[in-house]
């Protein structure tokens, strides 16, 4: 089974600094997708960004970003220019091509915005 | 307002007696999935479908039941609740296959269940 591992369960950064959230995962499939999910303390899940595993080119977001390393199985996201409403549980997730289609989550990372 | 919707969003029960988390979406997908989230575990699916009459178990499926008779809804039953399945669940969907937003997942607001 595939599996995703978020090593660190706590990261802070100062207000307008950059953070990078690190997230690897386990798969012998060649399609899928990798997400970052954002939940702030209202517990909704948002989605932050999405990454095709076929393209090469990192996908950005305005402030966020990722850099995607397919062989090492690496997906780091990125924070530019931090803001305090930044501060939430980072959720990276995989998603495989077809079969059950199930969305598997690494544990979390809180990430607390100094200002 | 395209939008997951599951009720209730908090619930204190006791141990053993039967309830239904309901979820509803209204954007036509196939694919609807709920899951549980714990301190330290992340997100771990508990049931899915595919599509109407297609389920299937998840990762920790015990204790749980789920149906799909229609497509937009796809409740979320326990039987006979125990403490440890107090959790934060959330209901989610997706397109099946193919289009703008394929494979990205919308969630419901998430549902806190106490089981005393």
């Amino acid at each position: 089974a595939q599996t995703v591992t978020q090593s660190q369960p706590e990261m802070s950064v100062q207000e307008a600094e950059t953070v990078t959230l690190s997230c690897t995962y386990d798969t012998s499939e060649s399609d899928y997708y990798l997400f970052w999910y954002k939940q702030p303390p209202s517990r909704q899940m948002i989605l932050v960004i999405r990454q095709e595993a076929y393209k090469q080119q990192n996908a950005t977001e305005n402030r966020f970003s990722v850099n995607f390393q397919k062989a090492a199985k690496s997906f780091s996201l990125k924070i530019s220019d931090s803001q305090l409403g930044d501060a939430a549980m980072y959720f990276c997730a995989y998603r495989r091509e077809g079969g059950n289609n199930d969305m598997r989550f690494g544990a979390g990372t809180r990430l607390t915005v100094k200002p | 307002e395209a939008q997951v919707t599951q009720n209730p969003r908090y619930l204190i029960t006791v141990t053993g007696k039967k309830l239904t988390v309901t979820c509803s979406q209204n954007m036509n997908h196939e694919y609807m999935s709920w899951y549980r989230q714990d301190p330290g575990l992340g997100l771990r699916q508990i049931y899915y479908s595919m599509n109407v009459e297609v389920t299937d178990k998840g990762d920790v499926p015990e204790g749980y039941k789920v149906s799909r008779k229609e497509k937009r809804n796809f409740p979320l039953i326990l039987e006979s609740p125990s403490p440890n399945q107090t959790s934060l669940y959330f209901c989610a969907s997706s397109p099946w296959r193919g289009g703008i937003g394929a494979n990205v997942l919308t969630f419901g607001a998430g549902s806190r269940l106490t089981v005393l």
